[in-house]
């Protein structure tokens, strides 16, 4: 069965604490994997597209990897403006396929 | 940038009312999904639509049809609202085709008393 598995749930940093979030898949022809930024009250907001195993994209503070199984989403010293939930999604034929997140909280 | 618009931010209507939920974008995007999401539930895909006039249930299609006679415009009908479909609704859209991302619009929080 096609699924995406996001670790931790949650996950609390201190100010320049550096982490990684998870993203295991198990799917069918991977069509591309996709990470999203959720804030309280608004829809995802796209941050990265990573297609091949190996593949790595940078956007200021965040990076993301991508391996044949799973992708993370490293945030290397955050700030307090980082704390939001993190959604990865993937696309294996025309379904997409997306986990339940992991809320990230950067304390000051 | 990609803009994807809907109609309300919040709404409440009553059960059994039929309602409403319209959704725009600008980028000129094949496709268009409306998604329920729910806490501990993620996003669920009700609909998507990848030309106008075509229509694919997604995987909680029940309660709900949708319409696409425009290529920017996606509608979600709540045929008779009940209040298990109290719950936050997202419209995305995208370009057909292989590593796509979906970009998504803010939402409509739909409450039914």
């Amino acid at each position: 069965e096609d699924q995406v598995t996001q670790s931790p749930e949650a996950l609390r940093l201190q100010e320049g604490e550096s982490s990684s979030l998870n993203c295991s898949y198990t799917v069918s022809g991977l069509r591309g994997l996709f990470w999203y930024r959720q804030d309280p009250g608004k829809g995802p907001e796209f941050l990265f597209t990573l297609y091949s195993a190996g593949e790595e994209k940078e956007k200021e503070r965040l990076k993301a990897t991508l391996t044949k199984k799973e992708s993370f989403l490293h945030i290397t010293a955050p700030k307090p403006e980082d704390s939001a939930t993190y959604l990865c999604a993937v696309q294996a034929g025309n379904q997409f396929y997306f986990g339940t997140g992991t809320s990230l909280t950067v304390i000051p | 940038d990609v803009k994807v618009t809907q109609s309300s931010r919040y709404l409440v209507k009553r059960t059994g009312e039929k309602v409403f939920l319209e959704c725009v974008q600008d980028m000129d995007h094949e496709n268009m999904f409306w998604y329920r999401q729910d806490p501990g539930l993620g996003l669920r895909l009700i609909y998507f639509s990848y030309d106008v006039k075509m229509k694919e249930k997604g995987d909680i299609p029940e309660g709900y049809s949708v319409s696409r006679e425009k290529k920017e415009r996606f509608s979600l009908i709540l045929e008779s609202a009940s209040t298990n479909q109290t719950s936050m609704y997202l419209c995305a859209s995208s370009f057909a085709g292989t590593n796509q991302p979906q970009h998504f619009g803010d939402g409509t929080r739909l409450s039914i008393l």
